[in-house]
């Protein structure tokens, strides 16, 4: 099965712009992830999504983060303003379904750099 | 705010040599889990263990679980070059399904 694509891979703006990352996850997954890796640590989520609908967005910086997912498949993820701080790999995942035993499948990131 | 922490934060074998890594977390929880991240890709999951489940296998994986103590052992044999990666425990506590994340252990695998 095809994994979770995410695009691009790699993103360079300067502080201020904005930017958005794309994710498609696998097909039939219902539940879609958002994680933010800073360089040297863990994944922190972001946002969870159950088909087209927000389970948790509670550390999702709502003054500058939004996300939606159009039709409960494909999800964007946007910035606007960028801060220097957001600098961070942007990870994507899906899982079958909301179970807490449910493994999670990642995409390979975006990059993002903040000049 | 990050659930777990792994010891040691860095490890240097030799190739065939054994692997341990350890995973300290805080609150009470539904399972743990192990990924693995190949430098500059995404999180491969290796490995769930139940809060009601002590040991348990896959391969050359080897997962504990002591839920008095709060703590997970990952432990990886016969060590090879492509073991080489970061690895992170996780946690699933409450009614959510989301992964809360340490800060991970770099394993390197030297031929």
């Amino acid at each position: 099965e095809a994994g979770v694509a995410q695009s691009p891979r790699y993103k360079i703006i300067e502080k201020r712009q904005s930017v958005a990352f794309w994710c498609n996850p696998i097909s039939g997954h219902a539940t879609l992830y958002w994680y933010q890796q800073i360089l040297g640590q863990g994944p922190k989520l972001l946002i969870q999504f159950q088909n087209n609908g927000v389970v948790d967005d509670s550390q999702l910086p709502k003054d500058r983060f939004s996300a939606e997912r159009l039709k409960g498949v494909d999800s964007t993820l946007k910035i606007q303003p960028a801060k220097l701080e957001d600098s961070a790999v942007y990870l994507c995942a899906s899982s079958l379904v909301a179970g807490t035993d449910q493994p999670q499948h990642f995409g390979d990131g975006t990059r993002l750099s903040i000049l | 705010s990050q659930q777990g922490e792994e010891d040691p934060q860095a490890l240097s074998i030799q190739e065939g040599e054994n692997a341990t890594m350890n995973c300290s977390y805080k609150t009470s929880i539904n399972n743990l889990q192990w990924y693995r991240q190949n430098s500059g890709r995404g999180l491969v999951h290796l490995i769930l263990i139940r809060s009601n489940e002590r040991e348990k296998h896959s391969g050359r994986l080897r997962v504990t679980l002591d839920t008095s103590k709060k703590s997970s052992s990952l432990l990886i044999t016969a060590s090879r070059a492509a073991d080489t990666a970061s690895y992170f425990c996780a946690t699933v506590s409450g009614a959510g399904t989301a992964l809360i994340f340490g800060k991970g252990t770099t394993l390197s695998v030297s031929s």
